[in-house]
Order: C-alpha cells, then structure tokens, then sequence
C-alpha cells in the first residue's frame, strides 16, 4: 500500500508567491524526505525532517512534520521559475523497516 | 551532479533484445537502489543491495535481472521485455548497512529513459 500521498496533485502559481506541498502518510516513521525531480532527471533530495523534530528550514524551504496527523508540508517561498518541478515526500516504515516509500508527487509550475 | 552516474541515458530496445543498464556510484556507499518511474505512477522500488547482498525484492518479473559486483557498481540485465516495461529507470545509493539503509537520504543518478518496441 501506498505510504506517502501528496497534494495537490498540480500547482501553478506565478513568481514570487509562495507553494505549498502537503504529503500525508500511513505508519510510524523514523524521518520523512522531500525531493525534488526535474523532468525526466533524477530526484534530488531537499531536506530530512526527523519524526521528533516540527518544522525545519534550508533556504527557501519550510518543512513541518505533525506526527498526530501523520503529514507534511513544504513551503517554498518566494517561487521562481527554476522551482518548476516534480515534489516528492518519502517515508520510511518504522516498523517493517523497508526502504523509502516514495508518493506519486505534486507538479509545481512557476510562472515569470 | 549527485556522484552517481548511468549509462546509457536512452535506450530502445525490440521485445526479443537483451540490454543492461549500468549504475556507478562514487560516493563511497554501501547500499544501491534501483526504481521503475512510469508516467503518472509512484515511483516503484524494484531491488535494494546493500554491501553487495540483495536485501529486498519488490515482486519483480524475472525478465529484470539484477547484478551488484561490488558496492560501487549496480546492473540491470533486461531480456524479453514487454512494451509495458517502457519507463525511466532510475538508480539509487546510500551511505546505509544492512540494519540502516532504510531510512538513508538516497542520491539518485540522472536515469535511463528505456522504451520497448
């Protein structure tokens, strides 16, 4: 079963605004991961928010973790147009201790 | 650049042909990924190897046949694929052992775009 979900499936926004990504998921994790995929590349990876950890930054990036809830958001501030891309979470199962669970992604279109 | 590389980057192959990918890491990690991305789908774990010992396998059809020969290096061997099989083929590493890797930051090489006539 599917482990990560995010949503919006699709955001198109203009420069400068802010998007925001949110993944929900099943099970009890160690970490949640948020990547990043250009189209057709590789992913790479944004940022590592540990399960007893609420919220952290890196940049332009604000990730916040509500274990309660078992969900995630990314925040990118003050988009542009090299922000266009594929955003995926991914969580580990703390439990059956698999790999990474990746979701099916948010699309985000930044527009100048 | 993530330091791990793939070849060849684009691939086409007819159904009866036999293909290999090729993953080279150069970060010094011990585990190695390979994923299936097709369009509009998660993307699939296919197999995990870590320290060269295959430690998962995600029900993969046996036309996909995986070799690790040392912790640097990663192969997909393909025969008789089917059109359905057309997909990026992405490949993966992590610093992880084998009670570790699973919640490893993986770094992914930039993919192999394979279509299946």
């Amino acid at each position: 079963s599917q482990q990560g979900e995010e949503d919006p499936q699709a955001l198109s926004i203009q420069e400068g605004e802010n998007a925001t990504m949110n993944c929900s998921y099943k099970t009890s994790i160690n970490n949640l991961q948020w990547y990043r995929q250009n189209s057709g590349r590789g992913l790479v990876h944004l940022i590592l928010i540990r399960s007893n950890e609420r919220e952290k930054h890196s940049g332009r990036l604000r990730v916040t973790l509500d274990t309660s809830k078992k969900s995630s958001s990314l925040l990118i501030t003050a988009s542009r147009a090299a922000d266009t891309a594929s955003y995926f979470c991914a969580t580990d199962d703390a439990q059956a201790g698999t790999a990474l669970i990746f979701g099916k992604g948010t699309t985000l279109s930044v527009s100048s | 650049e993530t330091g791990v590389t793939q070849t060849p980057r684009h691939l086409v192959m007819g159904m009866t042909n036999k293909k290999s990918l090729k993953c080279e890491q150069h970060l010094g990690h011990n585990a190695m990924y390979w994923y299936k991305q097709s369009a509009k789908k998660p993307l699939e774990l296919m197999f995990v190897y870590s320290l060269e010992e295959r430690v998962e396998n995600n029900s993969v059809p046996s036309r996909f046949s995986p070799e690790c020969p040392n912790s640097s290096h990663l192969f997909l061997h393909l025969h008789t694929l089917q059109p359905e099989d057309s997909a990026l083929y992405l490949c993966a590493s992590s610093p992880g052992t084998r009670s570790g890797w699973g919640t490893d930051t993986q770094y992914f090489g930039p993919g192999t775009r394979l279509t299946v006539l």
